[in-house]
């Protein structure tokens, strides 16, 4: 079946510094890839998505490349700030958007210090 | 435009009661889907409906089941709950199937004592 790996965390970094969290995949088929975004106490928000092999995602300063080849999503940020302090989730679908529901990983826990 | 809505935001309840959720989509959203959301597995996708029909269901025992009503509001049901029910459940909707953005709630946190 599809699984989604990504570091867990806490990741800690000061205010400024380069962010990377790992995804790697394992699916099927050609899946679209997605990170989303949970602050305390909200609901998930879409980050970013990528649809197929060397597409990459961006928004808000975060960014990450379908890399067909590595199974991977990696999210990058090139300087973080402390409102970016949240769980990030990556996750895939098979069919594009999720018919089949998303599979999501464990979420890593990103805390930014001033 | 109004996001997604999820009724109640909290809940306690004991083993062996039932309970029922409500989540109201965005406007124009005809799918919903449920994810339940613990410590130790993570985010887990229930199932999807869409235009009142069950389109796809996880892996999850039949105590867990839901509906669409013809406004696509939808509800879950858990029956006879367990104490490892307790999670934050969260509703998604989006406009139609296959390609599009899903839009979540807030999702309503579920105590079983």
């Amino acid at each position: 079946g599809n699984s989604v790996t990504q570091m867990e965390g806490p990741v800690t970094l000061s205010e400024e510094a380069f962010l990377t969290i790992n995804c790697t995949y394992t699916a099927t088929g050609y899946p679209s890839l997605f990170w989303y975004v949970q602050y305390p106490g909200e609901g998930l928000q879409l980050l970013l998505k990528a649809t197929k092999a060397d597409d990459k995602g961006s928004n808000k300063g975060f960014e990450a490349t379908y890399r067909k080849e590595t199974t991977s999503f990696h999210l990058e940020k090139g300087s973080v700030q402390v409102s970016d302090s949240a769980v990030y989730f990556c996750a895939l679908s098979e069919s594009g958007g999720g018919a089949d529901g998303l599979t999501f990983g464990k979420g890593t826990h990103l805390i930014i210090q001033p | 435009k109004a996001g997604v809505t999820q009724t109640p935001r909290y809940l306690i309840k004991t083993r062996g009661q039932q309970v029922t959720l409500s989540c109201s989509p965005i406007s124009g959203h005809r799918s919903v889907s449920w994810y339940q959301q613990t410590p130790g597995q993570g985010l887990q996708f229930l199932f999807e409906y869409f235009s009142e029909t069950q389109r796809n269901k996880g892996n999850f025992p039949g105590r867990f089941s839901g509906r669409q009503f013809s406004n696509s509001r939808s509800e879950m049901n858990v029956s006879t709950l367990e104490l490892g029910d307790s999670a934050l459940y969260l509703c998604a909707s989006r406009k139609d199937t296959d390609g599009n953005e899903q839009f979540f709630g807030p999702g309503t946190r579920l105590t079983v004592l």
